[in-house]
């Protein structure tokens, strides 16, 4: 199975900032990622696919980016609700698989 | 309007077998390359994928639950149903059904959960 990295698992920031995250997969996967938002309580959202493709309706302060091992959700400026738990998510091979999370706090 | 909603009991016995119902509306399973996927989530933990089923009824599982796992659809119902046998206290978590949507672009084909239900909680205790 490929297994999943991601760095930091917890990150405080104010709003405006702009925050980094990263994903590191334990082999190449292209560019076969995705990143998903998922709030308390409720079930996680998709907001880019395949690397730097942002979903329907996911603000432009998201990007996503890399290829091979090693991806970055980049969030420009910081809003009030994107205080959340950032997951990515490789389907370059089944059994596909999920990283642990970033959670992004105040 | 895409819907997927799970259903099954929130309580279930050690070694008992686990049924988890998918239902979804606005799209259809008999459509070409859609896929329906499960994914759990323990309480404070992250998610994790847990089986996926395609149109042409072909069907991926985790490898280290496979042999414990069953999914299978119904397309006159629009339903996908999960079976995983001997529960454990540690299969106590959130279950989602998604629709796996398939996707071509610059050469890429590729899949992703675009719609999710809104889970449904098992808990797994004697």
């Amino acid at each position: 199975d490929i297994q999943m990295t991601q760095s930091p698992s917890s990150l405080s920031a104010s709003v405006g900032e702009r925050v980094t995250l990263t994903c590191r997969t334990s082999q190449t996967i292209p560019r076969y990622l995705n990143w998903y938002q998922q709030k308390p309580g409720e079930a996680p959202k998709l907001l880019v696919y395949l690397a730097s493709n942002l979903h329907y309706g996911v603000p432009s302060r998201f990007s996503g980016g890399g290829s091979g091992t090693d991806f970055t959700l980049t969030i420009s400026s910081l809003q009030p609700e994107d205080f959340a738990t950032y997951y990515c998510q490789q389907t370059y091979s089944t059994p596909w698989t999920f990283g642990q999370g970033t959670k992004v706090e105040i | 309007q895409v819907t997927l909603r799970e259903s099954g009991p929130a309580l279930v016995k050690p070694t008992q077998t686990l049924t988890l119902t998918c239902t979804f509306s606005g799209f259809s399973l008999t459509t070409k390359r859609m896929c329906v996927s499960w994914i759990r989530q323990p309480p404070g933990k992250a998610l994790e994928w847990l089986a996926r089923i395609d149109w042409d009824d072909d069907r991926y599982y985790s490898t280290s639950l496979k042999t414990r796992l069953t999914i299978s659809k119904d397309t006159s119902k629009n339903q996908v149903v999960l079976t995983m046998t001997n529960m454990g206290p540690e299969d106590t978590a959130t279950y989602y059904c998604a629709r796996t949507q398939p996707h071509t672009s610059g050469g890429y084909y590729s899949f992703y959960l675009d719609f999710w239900g809104q889970g449904t909680p098992v808990t797994v205790s004697s």
